[in-house]
Formats: structure tokens, C-alpha cells, sequence
């Protein structure tokens, strides 16, 4: 099974920041690569899907980048409301697998 | 609206089973695969299963392959996990999922849709 890792596993940050998260998998998978947000007692949401395509609605302060085994999430300028958990996720090969979460929260 | 609703969650003890179904509306349900997540308590997001628009394809976490069995029922709109041998770490809230690429476009698709989800509690 492909295992995806994150880093780092949690930071804090303040508003206005640029923020990085980055993503790997143990093989490649090409752009099959997503980006969740998620908060407490909440589904997740997706951002960013094909590792740089940005989710409808979703504001363009987000954007990611990268293929095959290395992938970043950035915050270009962080908001109040952005602050909770990032997921990556591969749908390459099954089984399909999470990253274990990157949680942001306030300096 | 499209919509997905978990269902069928609960108490159950060790070793035994529980069958979750997820009702979908809003939008043509065999145009998609469909997906099982899960997410224990204070954890991390795991996927658990899914499903081709057809049932020809169809996968398991390594976690729960032997034991959990997906199904789905386009007539009734319907999604299934079919949960055996039920064990304390089972115990997560499960979602079920859509994916953002219609079937005629391939299997793969990132998770657009989400349920509320059904929690499980496998505990004597």
C-alpha cells in the first residue's frame, strides 16, 4: 500500500501568514493527489483536488503543487477561519490512503 | 441539493456485526463510484472501502479486507458496509463519500461530497 506522510504535524501561525504544508507518498502517483480542510465536528472539505486544481468555491488564497512523490498546500495570506486540520489524500491505487493531518492553530 | 446520509451506526460488542447504509439524493448516484471513510475518536481520517458505479471494481483498506464487504443498490440510491468481526478499533465515525469524477471518466476521483456521517462504538 502507498503511505502518504505530512509535515510538519502540527504549527501555529497568525493571521496574514504564508503558510507550507507538504505531502509524500512512499511511490508515485502521479497528480492524483487531494487536499482536505478539516474542523472540529465537521466532514472534511475538499480544496484542492489533482494536486493544484482548486475546489469551486473554495477561496484562492489556497493552492497546491507538485506530482508524482512531493506536494505542498499553501496559505498565501492565513485567515481566522483557516485554522484546523489539512489532510492529503492519494486515489491513485487502492487502497487509497489519507495523510495523518496537519493541524494549524493560532499563535 | 445533493445530499448523503449515514445511517445504521450504534453500539455493538466485539465480534459482532452492523450493516451502515448512506442514502444519497441530488444527483444520478450510478453516474459515480462511491466511498466508506472513517475517523476514530480525536484521529485521523482513514479510508475504509469503495465501490465502482457498476460493483466491477471495488477495494478494501488492509485494515478491514476480510471483514467489511461494500455494496450498493443504484436502484434505491443506496450505499452499504456490511461490518463482520467487529473490533474495538473499528470504532470511528463513517462516512460515506462521493467523488468529484463521473464514472465514465474513470475511478478516480477526490471526495467532494461528504456525509455527517454514523458513529460506531464497538465495545462488551
Amino acid at each position: 500500500a502507498i503511505r502518504m506522510t505530512q509535515s510538519p504535524s502540527s504549527f501555529s501561525a497568525s493571521t496574514g501568514d504564508r503558510v507550507t504544508i507538504t505531502c509524500r507518498a512512499s511511490q508515485g502517483i502521479s497528480s492524483y493527489l487531494a487536499w482536505y480542510q478539516q474542523k472540529p465536528g465537521k466532514a472534511p472539505k475538499l480544496l484542492i483536488y489533482a494536486a493544484s486544481t482548486l475546489q469551486s468555491g473554495v477561496p484562492s488564497r489556497f493552492s497546491g503543487s507538485g506530482s508524482g512523490t512531493d506536494f505542498t498546500l499553501t496559505i498565501s495570506c492565513l485567515q481566522s477561519e483557516d485554522f484546523a486540520t489539512y489532510y492529503c489524500q492519494q486515489y491513485y491505487n487502492y487502497p487509497w490512503g489519507f495523510g495523518p493531518g496537519t493541524k494549524v492553530d493560532i499563535k | 441539493e445533493v445530499q448523503l446520509v449515514e445511517s445504521g451506526g450504534g453500539l455493538v460488542q466485539p465480534g459482532r456485526s452492523l450493516r451502515l447504509s448512506c442514502a444519497a439524493s441530488g444527483f444520478t448516484f450510478d453516474d459515480y463510484a462511491m466511498h466508506w471513510v472513517r475517523q476514530a475518536p480525536g484521529k485521523g481520517l482513514e479510508w475504509v472501502s469503495g465501490i465502482s458505479w457498476n460493483t466491477g471494481g471495488i477495494g478494501y483498506a488492509d485494515s478491514v479486507k476480510g471483514r467489511f464487504t461494500i455494496s450498493r443498490d443504484n436502484a434505491k440510491n443506496s450505499l452499504y458496509l456490511q461490518m463482520n468481526s467487529l473490533r474495538p478499533e473499528d470504532t470511528a465515525l463513517y462516512y460515506c463519500a462521493k467523488p468529484n469524477v463521473l464514472a465514465a471518466a474513470g475511478s478516480r476521483g477526490a471526495f467532494d461530497i461528504w456525509g455527517q456521517g454514523t458513529m460506531v462504538t464497538v465495545s462488551s
